[in-house]
């Protein structure tokens, strides 16, 4: 069975660094999509990057980009340039063309001014 | 805004009674997942559905129930309350297109029981 792993419950970053969250998982399959969430203090569930397994390039968006390392099983979220508004809690999500949707236990940032 | 429409977006109620929480899913989504976050939890997997049929099952309560309609809308039922059950219920929804592959939330529905 696949399972995400988030090793790192809480993480702290100051403001404007760079904080890089990690995720693992564990899978048998060779075509899958995996996904990084954002959970603000809103309890609001938001999108911020996802990553097709068959493509070897890194996704990006603005500031938020991936280490995909797919042999490794590996999919790390790098934010930089940190802003007080990236703090949150991050889940990490495997997701498979048979439509499972696996979730990590979150690595809660905070983001020091 | 995520397309995905979960009603009502709070709800109070006695323990012993009995709730129905809603998900419209984005256009096209055939896959509806719904999921319990308790403060400072993360995401637990109740159910999921696909195209009207039960696809997997998670940590779900025999308490709780879930169907998904003919026109690709969601209920989950909840009944015999405890206070336990106080918590935010997340819905997501998702399809896979050629290509590329999305799976979005609703609001949520923070219930709960007193």
């Amino acid at each position: 069975a696949q399972t995400v792993t988030q090793s790192q419950p809480e993480m702290s970053v100051q403001e404007a660094e760079t904080v890089t969250l990690s995720c693992t998982y564990d899978t048998s399959e060779s075509d899958y999509y995996l996904f990084w969430y954002k959970q603000p203090p809103s309890r609001q569930m938001i999108l911020v990057i996802r990553q097709e397994a068959y493509k070897q390039q890194n996704a990006t968006e603005n500031r938020f980009s991936v280490n995909f390392q797919k042999a490794a099983k590996s999919f790390s979220l790098k934010i930089s340039d940190s802003q007080l508004g990236d703090a949150a809690m991050y889940f990490c999500a495997y997701y498979n063309q048979g439509g499972k949707l696996i979730f990590g236990q979150g690595t809660e940032l905070s983001v020091k001014p | 805004d995520s397309g995905v429409t979960q009603t009502p977006k709070h709800l109070i109620t006695a323990t012993g009674q009995r709730v129905t929480l809603r998900c419209s899913p984005r256009s096209g989504d055939l896959s509806v997942y719904w999921y319990q976050q308790s403060l400072d939890q993360g995401l637990q997997f109740l159910i999921q559905y696909y195209n009207g049929e039960e696809r997997a099952k998670g940590n779900i309560l025999e308490r709780f129930s879930a169907q998904q309609f003919p026109d690709l809308h969601s209920e989950l039922n909840l009944s015999s309350l405890e206070l336990g059950d106080s918590a935010l219920y997340f819905c997501a929804t998702a399809s896979v297109p050629p290509g590329r592959a999305e799976a979005f939330f609703g609001q949520g529905t923070r219930l709960t029981v007193v």
